[in-house]
């Protein structure tokens, strides 16, 4: 299947600085990508839709200046955490869909654990 | 809004017990679902998907779900669980386009006994 990578897998940072998540698409052009927070035993929750070329949109409550969503490439997307505190330590995960929807399925990355100390 | 609903939280098995895990989604319009199992230290797998046709899914490893539109149902179900089926389920939707936003249930952790 169609390979979606993150990096970093792990992070620990302290509080106040930002840190910058990358998610790829390996073999495949991904117009779109979606980004995710997981919180501990707990579901998916869906952040942002990241538009190759244009601006990210954002879902209700999740804070777009904080959360800044970069997708520069059909290959690359970035989610950069600004100003991270404790609060924002969480696991981020990226997905992208590798063609029409009824086509194909959604791959998801491995997933970004972020400690902010 | 768009949501789904799972509503258990948390189930325990004997080996060799039948599986249905719940799942119900709020909208009205044509929606895609599926289920997702995420085991202890991984990333998601698809289960398996319904887009359209006969309601009753096959996915792998033995399981399949049936879609009941008059319910808004999608419940995952497998006749015979193994001690390797432990892992969180998640039930999720998107929205009939070209790229679509999945919305994820809040999960169903399932413990097998061996």
């Amino acid at each position: 299947g169609a390979v979606v990578s993150q990096h970093p897998s792990r992070v620990i940072c302290k509080s106040g600085t930002s840190v910058k998540i990358e998610c790829r698409s390996l073999d495949f052009q991904a117009t779109t990508m979606f980004w995710y927070r997981q919180f501990p035993k707990q579901s998916l929750m869906l952040m942002a839709t990241s538009n190759e070329g244009s601006k990210a949109t954002y879902e209700q409550g999740v804070e777009k200046d904080k959360f800044l969503i970069n997708h520069a490439s059909l290959t690359l997307s970035t989610l950069t955490v600004t100003s991270a505190h404790p609060e924002d330590s969480s696991f981020y995960i990226c997905s992208a869909w590798t063609g029409p929807l009824r086509n194909t399925e959604a791959f998801f990355g491995q997933g970004t654990r972020l400690t902010v100390v | 809004a768009q949501s789904v609903s799972q509503h258990n939280h948390h189930v325990i098995l004997s080996e060799a017990a039948s599986l249905e895990l719940g799942c119900n989604y709020s909208y009205g319009g044509t929606v895609n679902l599926f289920w997702y199992v995420q085991y202890p230290g991984q990333h998601l797998q698809l289960l398996l998907k319904y887009f359209s046709g006969d309601p009753l899914v096959k996915g792998i490893k033995g399981f399949e779900a049936e879609f009941i539109k008059s319910k808004f149902s999608f419940n995952l179900r497998k006749p015979s669980v193994q001690w390797s089926d432990t892992a969180e389920y998640f039930c999720a939707v998107a929205r009939d386009s070209s790229a679509s936003k999945i919305i994820f249930g809040s999960g169903t952790r399932l413990s097998i006994r061996p």
